[in-house]
């Protein structure tokens, strides 16, 4: 069973910074990988999906990578604002449309 | 146009009744998925439809819980013989019908039983 963790688990930082959520992976054998924010009380809310064949995608202020062989994949989010607060969340998908989610990241940008 | 939507958004009942649960996805979307959140975990496949019919229904905790699309569309998820362990966030996402397989999610119902 493919498990899903990401670190850290909560990250506080000044409005401004640029940071790195992190997901790892434990099957390389991945279709894709969609990276999500979660207001509170709030459904999912798609930022980026990467398809297995590819190694980046960008949105905006956001980048995220995918490094198959080594089960990781990173969200860069640039120049962070207040409104960037949220939790993220990565989801593998397997070739049957089975998704595997991490417990997230809390993000906390403060003014 | 319009999302994924889900009612009702809250649902409180008592311990052993029965509950149902309504997702409607986006017009087109032909793969149909439902989550259950706990509070601090991520989503927890339940099941996944593709079409009417039910192509995986592996997460589905125990035979209390039930899904149905019965025009490949609109969904119900059924609840039997509630427990309190039961209560969480049930969160529906659909997929249109390409290679990407990108999920998009609804609002979620958050049941509460007591």
């Amino acid at each position: 069973k493919q498990e899903v963790t990401q670190i850290p688990a909560a990250l506080s930082v000044p409005e401004g910074e640029n940071l790195v959520l992190n997901c790892s992976f434990t099957d390389s054998a991945i279709y894709n990988l969609q990276w999500f924010r979660q207001d509170p009380g709030k459904g999912l809310t798609s930022l980026l999906l990467i398809q297995s064949s590819q190694r980046e995608q960008t949105s905006g202020r956001l980048n995220a990578s995918l490094d198959k062989s080594s089960g990781r994949s990173t969200l860069y989010i640039a120049a962070s604002q207040p409104g960037d607060s949220a939790t993220y969340l990565c989801a593998v998908g397997n070739n049957f449309n089975k998704f595997y989610f991490g417990s997230g990241t809390k993000l906390n940008v403060k003014p | 146009g319009a999302g994924v939507s889900q009612t009702p958004s809250n649902k409180v009942t008592e311990k052993g009744k029965y509950v149902e649960l309504r997702c409607d996805p986006i017009s087109g979307h032909t793969a149909l998925y439902w989550y259950r959140q706990s509070l601090g975990q991520g989503p927890e496949f339940l099941i996944y439809f593709q079409g009417t019919g039910a192509a995986d229904d592996s997460g589905l905790p125990n035979d209390r819980f039930f899904a149905v699309r019965p025009e490949g569309s609109v969904s119900t998820l059924k609840i039997q013989r509630t427990e309190r362990g039961d209560s969480a966030v049930y969160l529906c996402a659909s997929s249109p019908p390409d290679d990407r397989h990108e999920q998009f999610f609804g609002p979620g119902t958050r049941l509460t039983v007591l």
